[in-house]
């Protein structure tokens, strides 16, 4: 099992500036995943991050936008960037998910852009 | 690419109720199968999963089939409680994809007494 730490839980941030979600695991994992849930949808996946790579995005998600750190095996950032209403989401991280086990979330920050 | 659809919600159902939430995927492997739950105020958690196909997942009360014939891992219960009242997310990972889970849009689920 994994367990994961992500903070800020919450934040109300101004559009326009930029907010930087840290995700913690308790363990070494190789793959780290980061999700959107938008209000009252499902979760998206908006980037895959290795450690010692460049994050691969998924479809609708740039760099840009999104730009992620995986400094060690334990750590990952996500940044939204040049917030907009549209990015009032919860984002989570997750690891685990390989051979068919179980995926671990961490208790996703809720972001209200304003 | 692989994709989950699910029944939409929500689901309003009385306490001993028999639940069945549909779920179908498309996928161009051989995914496993997952329900994620995510009761108010809770992070998602894993509910059961399967595979292989005929696997049968169980937790809870909770059970689903993976169906390859079908492309279907419909959850089922023979009598839910108040306290199954929650968020339920079928998802797929495949190998190919990198493990990654792709969701379905969620089934809000409302048990009443």
């Amino acid at each position: 099992s994994a367990v994961i730490s992500q903070k800020p839980s919450r934040d109300i941030c101004q559009r326009g500036t930029s907010l930087t979600i840290q995700c913690q695991v308790d363990s070494q994992v190789t793959m780290m995943f980061w999700y959107r849930q938008q209000p009252g949808q499902s979760l998206t996946l908006i980037a895959t991050a290795n450690q010692g790579s460049e994050a691969t995005y998924e479809s609708g998600f740039v760099i840009d936008k999104f730009p992620i750190s995986r400094p060690n095996l334990t750590f990952s950032t996500l940044t939204v960037s040049n917030m907009s209403p549209e990015d009032s989401s919860i984002y989570l991280c997750s690891v685990g998910g390989q051979g068919g086990t179980e995926a671990f979330f961490g208790q996703g920050t809720r972001l209200t852009v304003v | 690419g692989n994709s989950v659809t699910q029944m939409e919600g929500p689901v309003t159902l009385s306490e001993e109720a028999f639940l069945t939430i549909n779920c179908t995927y498309t996928a161009t492997g051989y995914p496993s199968l997952f329900w994620y739950v995510q009761y108010p105020g809770e992070g998602l958690q894993l509910l059961l999963k399967a595979t292989k196909a005929d696997d049968k997942g169980s937790n809870k009360g909770f059970e689903a089939t993976y169906r390859k014939e079908t492309t279907s891992f419909h959850l089922e219960k023979g009598s839910v409680q108040v306290s199954d009242s929650a968020v339920y997310f079928c998802a797929l990972s495949d190998p190919g994809s990198g493990y990654a889970l792709n969701f379905g849009k969620g089934t809000s689920l409302l048990v009443t007494p």
